[in-house]
């Protein structure tokens, strides 16, 4: 079974500043997707960012990039300019490739905090 | 586009009573949807996959009996919480997958917050 670690519940950063969140699965699979959601205050989960295994360019959407060592099976999120909004929750996923399995795992969460 | 409706956002109820979640794809067909719960800071755990058209499979360790899932269209699931005890209070979230964009990715519907007295 897969499965998926965040190795740390809290973060802080400064607004503006720059932050990296980490998050490292294990599978014995070669193709599968991983994501990044964002769960606010409102508890509406958010998909951040998508990265899909067979692609060895990591995903960029905006000010959120993430760096994915796929021999080293990790899958950090790196968010820049960080703003108040971007306050949240952060779960890493992963979802197996094979037709029919679509589960998502989830890690145990980041919570970020943006300091004024 | 690829938004989720849940409804109820909240509910309260009395221990015995059933109470039914609805989760609606509102401009996408959803061959399948998912039911998680989370407890209160706490990662999402899945409990089952719905099915249009077909039964759902469920987690191990979750009660089909208790937790009935139903999936009669593209558009809608249903999660039935039978005899809710307090045990069952939690945070109800369901997700749906776009099956003609290509599936990757699940969008997720707001929530239902289950408070049983």
């Amino acid at each position: 079974a897969q499965t998926v670690t965040q190795s740390q519940p809290e973060m802080s950063v400064q607004e503006a500043e720059t932050v990296t969140l980490s998050c490292t699965y294990d599978t014995s699979e070669s193709d599968y997707y991983l994501f990044w959601y964002k769960q606010p205050p409102s508890r509406q989960m958010i998909l951040v960012i998508r990265q899909e295994a067979y692609k060895q360019q990591n995903a960029t959407e905006n000010r959120f990039s993430v760096n994915f060592q796929k021999a080293a099976k990790s899958f950090s999120l790196k968010i820049s300019d960080s703003q108040l909004g971007d306050a949240a929750m952060y779960f890493c996923a992963y979802r197996s490739a094979d037709f029919g399995n679509e589960k998502l795992t989830f890690g145990t969460g980041t919570r970020l905090t943006i300091i004024p | 586009g690829a938004v989720v409706s849940q409804h109820p956002s909240r509910v309260i109820c009395k221990s015995g009573t059933s109470v039914k979640i609805e989760c609606r794809s509102l401009d996408f067909q959803a061959t399948t949807m998912f039911w998680y719960r989370q407890f209160p800071k706490q990662s999402l755990m899945l409990m089952a996959t719905s099915n249009e058209g077909s039964k759902a499979t469920y987690e191990q360790g979750v009660e089909k009996d208790k937790f009935l899932i139903n999936h009669a269209s593209l558009t809608l699931s249903t999660l039935t919480v039978t005899s809710a005890h307090p045990e069952d209070s939690s945070f109800y979230i369901c997700s749906a997958r776009d099956r003609l964009a290509g599936g990757q990715t699940q969008y997720f519907g707001p929530g239902t917050r289950l408070l049983v007295l």
